[in-house]
């Protein structure tokens, strides 16, 4: 079975240091890997996705992530932290190919950015 | 495009009623799930379909039942509605070959 472990449900930067919110993942077949993000009473948006391309992934707003299978890992990196940054983070796993459609998400990480 | 639309966006109901939570979606995307967030937990699956006439468990079914009579729409019904469902919803979907899932805005859900 697949399964997400977010570690760090509380992550605060400050304004302009290095944000790094860590995902590890658990799939019997290759995975398909996405970080999502939500603003506070909002739906989820979609930040970036791997799908066996490219092991480094850019996504939107300065975001990109790293799949590392040695590691199974898929950790969100952004160089410089923005006050808007501040939101939920969601990291999920999907099956490369899978006719089951499902994703599953981690726990998340709440990101704080202070000034 | 609306994008996938969910309603209604609040709503409280009393231990024991049933009521349906509508989601709609206007790309022609096959695939359609419900989730439900709950703090400390993330999103989990409760049911999901993979094109119209198809929906198979999550893993949070109990309590919820789904059809898919068209490629729009994915209903979500709670049968007898019990504190514990108390939830925020989400309704998303996807088109084949793109693992990227579009999400509605939620529906929050109260049940005293």
């Amino acid at each position: 079975a697949q399964s997400v472990t977010q570690l760090g449900s509380h992550v605060s930067v400050s304004e302009g240091a290095l944000v790094l919110l860590r995902c590890n993942y658990s799939s019997s077949v290759p995975p398909y890997l996405f970080w999502y993000v939500q603003y506070p009473n909002q739906g989820l948006q979609l930040l970036l996705k791997y799908t066996s391309a490219a092991t480094l992934v850019k996504g939107i707003n300065g975001f990109e992530a790293e799949f590392k299978k040695s590691e199974t890992s898929f950790h969100l990196t952004k160089p410089s932290a923005h006050m808007s940054d501040a939101a939920e983070y969601f990291c999920a796993v999907s099956e490369h190919g899978g006719a089951t459609n499902k994703l599953i998400f981690g726990t998340g990480t709440l990101l704080a950015v202070q000034p | 495009n609306a994008g996938v639309t969910q309603t209604p966006k609040f709503q409280v109901l009393k231990t024991g009623q049933s009521m349906t939570l509508q989601c709609a979606q206007d790309m022609n995307h096959e695939y359609m799930s419900w989730y439900r967030q709950d703090p400390g937990m993330g999103l989990r699956l409760i049911h999901y379909s993979v094109g119209a006439g198809i929906t198979d468990q999550g893993e949070v079914p109990n309590g919820y039942n789904v059809s898919r009579s068209t490629t729009e729409d994915f209903p979500l019904r709670l049968l007898s509605a019990a504190p514990s469902q108390t939830s925020v919803y989400f309704c998303a979907s996807r088109q084949d070959g793109n693992y990227g899932y579009t999400f509605g805005s939620g529906t929050r859900l109260t049940v005293v």
